[in-house]
């Protein structure tokens, strides 16, 4: 059974701060991996998304790589905002079934 | 707004209740979902449609029904719920049967029984 660790639960740093999320799962067979990010109350927002044949992805101050073999994940966060304070999501795509396993989230709080 | 669209947001009813969340989606995709995320756990699968057809229960109660009537929309009905089943519900969707392409996410609807 597909399970998936995110590290830390939560996590507090000064605004300008680079930082990284991490996120493991036990099973490297995975058609992708989605990170998510979920304001209060909200519903889920796309991030990125990486293929299994990929190593990492970009987006504007956000990349995140991607180890199947290991069973990692990491988000990266340069120059992190307020703005930027919500719960990050990492989830899997096992092969062979149509669902996202998820992790249980970090909770960031970037504070002026 | 997401181009997955949740009504109600907010939703209180009691346990002797019927009623129904509704999802619609406008993005061309053929597999939707329902998801169920409660305090301090992981978000849980609870249901999958691919083209209308239900292709997944993940061992939900009967008092949690779904429907699809086309590709775009999505329904739960709800009946005799307990304050246990207070969460938020979340529907997604994807191009069906490309997993590749990831998922996209509504907005959700707050759920709160009493």
């Amino acid at each position: 059974k597909q399970e998936v660790t995110q590290i830390p639960a939560a996590l507090s740093v000064p605004e300008g701060e680079n930082l990284v999320l991490n996120c493991s799962f036990t099973d490297s067979a995975i058609y992708n991996l989605q990170w998510f990010r979920q304001d209060p109350g909200k519903g889920l927002t796309s991030l990125l998304l990486i293929q299994s044949s990929q190593r990492e992805q970009t987006s504007g101050r956000l990349n995140a790589s991607l180890d199947k073999s290991s069973g990692r994940s990491t988000l990266y966060i340069a120059a992190s905002q307020p703005g930027d304070s919500a719960t990050y999501l990492c989830a899997v795509i096992i092969q062979g079934a149509q669902k996202l396993v998820f992790g249980q989230g970090t909770r960031l709080t970037i504070n002026p | 707004e997401t181009g997955v669209t949740q009504t109600p947001r907010h939703l209180v009813m009691g346990m002797t209740n019927k009623k129904s969340l509704k999802c619609e989606q406008h993005l061309g995709h053929n597999a939707m979902y329902w998801y169920k995320q409660s305090a301090k756990k992981p978000l849980e699968l609870m249901f999958v449609y691919n083209f209308k057809e239900q292709t997944e229960n993940n061992s939900v109660p009967s008092r949690f029904s779904p429907e699809c009537p086309n590709s775009s929309h999505l329904f739960l009905h709800l009946h005799t719920l307990q304050p246990e089943d207070s969460a938020l519900y979340l529907c997604a969707s994807s191009p069906g049967g490309r997993v590749d392409y990831g998922y996209t996410f509504g907005s959700g609807t707050r759920l709160t029984v009493v």
